[in-house]
């Protein structure tokens, strides 16, 4: 499967721990975004990189919240000190700069439930 | 916040088209509409775009009038693997805002045997 693969796809936690998500892109595809979608609602955009830079941060992503690309490739989503209104599912797409039609590619999403 | 407006709801028959309406009317002249899907428990799946002129593609065709003020989504022989959740989208082309997209709450399209 060349698709968008986020891992763990569900995390449940207690209130306070640490939780990090894990996203792989398509291979050739050098933009990767983070969205965050709660119940009832559309996606929100939380951030996005090009290649490991990270060129945009939605307000949404508060100080707890850091993102990271290390080497251009992968990306980890990491929420400290978790809260339960952090609760939701959080989808990670990609697209191509080279061949970008504005289709973002996402993947399945990584469901988060903090108790 | 989202720039579109969509009905919350939206029933066809299987085997019917299925025409999703959208009002953008604040569209810019360097503003697309997107079009995306989200099937329960999956993340959202590209369906189509256009600037201005009417759009077909494998899975639908998007019609956009005139003014762009509005759009219609057109699935033309809806299935039942055609339930979702629709989202329309309006995206600028390039400069700063390129890299997002902004989801509104969408259409929940049923199609029903």
């Amino acid at each position: 499967d060349t698709g968008v693969s986020q891992d763990p796809r569900h995390k449940i936690t207690k209130r306070g721990q640490n939780v990090t998500f894990r996203c792989d892109p398509i291979s050739e595809h050098n933009r990767l975004y983070w969205y965050r979608q709660t119940l009832g609602q559309g996606p929100e955009f939380l951030t996005y990189f090009q290649n490991e830079a990270q060129l945009e941060k939605s307000r949404l992503l508060s100080d707890r919240f850091s993102a990271e690309r290390p080497k251009g490739s992968f990306s980890t989503l990491e929420i400290q000190r978790t809260e339960q209104g952090d609760s939701a599912m959080y989808l990670c797409a990609s697209s191509s700069r080279w061949t970008d039609t504005g289709e973002l590619f996402f993947g399945e999403g990584s469901r988060l439930t903090v108790l | 916040d989202a720039k579109t407006t969509q009905p919350p709801s939206m029933d066809c028959a299987e085997g019917r088209a299925a025409n999703l309406p959208c009002n953008h009317s604040t569209i810019s002249g360097n503003e697309y509409v997107y079009w995306y899907r989200q099937i329960h428990s999956q993340g959202p799946q590209y369906i189509i775009h256009g600037l201005k002129n009417n759009e077909t593609n494998e899975m639908a065709s998007l019609i956009i009038t005139e003014d762009r003020k509005s759009s219609t989504l057109i699935l033309p022989h809806a299935t039942l693997r055609d339930t979702a959740v629709y989202y329309c989208i309006v995206r600028v082309a390039g400069g700063p805002g390129y890299s997002t997209l902004t989801f509104g709450k969408g259409t929940m399209l049923l199609v029903s045997p």
